[in-house]
């Protein structure tokens, strides 16, 4: 069992351009979530979908779009990267609510120069 | 707004020794969860509480959620090389159960 698939594993941009995430997870959990970690600061919530075609913003969702075609994708896009969105990004699924497990991906190491 | 913090925020230990992290708020939660992160990995689960007042064990770690389920702990007995990681809490909002809220972790540094 894969679990959730993140790509790529790092990633090095310029100030401007533009990326997206990739995750994807073979376990058919309907709750798909993006997560930001920055040293001191834990995981900050961007956006979440509870099922396909259903998205909506976290804590941190300025700066980033997501779309949930599929259950099986979620992809989030940085339209214009800035020097502050320079961190580690993760992606998660579980079965439903808060309290179900979380399966994280390993992580994108995203660095904006 | 609901904040988990951590405490301490990093810890290091020699193997063997016994330690206690903790998790506080103060709002409610209606369940706490705790993950370990290792470098270069995601957070992996270890357990989730739900009732006021329960203790969970998973072998040589203790869980406990407090009465009021407002702060949580984790207490390591006989502390391994193999328990250095980042561990972290946390809890769904109260106000819409989607969206976890997480605590800063604390670093855990076991020495041989």
């Amino acid at each position: 069992n894969a679990g959730v698939t993140q790509t790529p594993k790092f990633q090095v941009l310029k100030t401007g351009q533009s990326m997206t995430l990739q995750c994807a997870q073979d376990m058919n959990h309907e709750y798909m979530s993006w997560y930001r970690q920055d040293p001191g600061m834990g995981l900050r919530l961007i956006h979440y979908s509870v099922g396909a075609g259903i998205t909506d913003q976290g804590e941190v969702p300025n700066g980033y779009n997501v779309s949930r075609s599929t259950t099986e994708d979620f992809p989030l896009r940085l339209l214009s990267a800035a020097p502050s969105q320079t961190s580690v990004y993760f992606c998660a699924s579980s079965y439903g609510q808060g309290y179900q497990p979380q399966h994280f991906g390993d992580g994108t190491r995203l660095s904006i120069l | 707004t609901q904040l988990l913090e951590q405490s301490p925020q990093f810890l290091s230990i020699q193997e063997g020794e016994n330690l206690t992290v903790y998790c506080n708020s103060s709002s409610v939660f209606s369940s706490l969860q705790w993950y370990r992160q290792e470098p270069g990995e995601g957070p992996v689960l270890l357990v989730t509480v739900v009732t006021g007042g329960e203790v969970k064990k998973l072998k040589r770690l203790t869980f406990q959620f407090g009465d009021a389920r407002k702060d949580s702990s984790l207490h390591i007995t006989a502390a391994q090389p193999g328990d250095t990681g980042l561990y972290l809490c946390a809890g769904p909002r109260m106000d819409s159960s989607y969206k976890l809220i997480f605590g800063s972790g604390t670093r855990l540094l076991v020495r041989p």
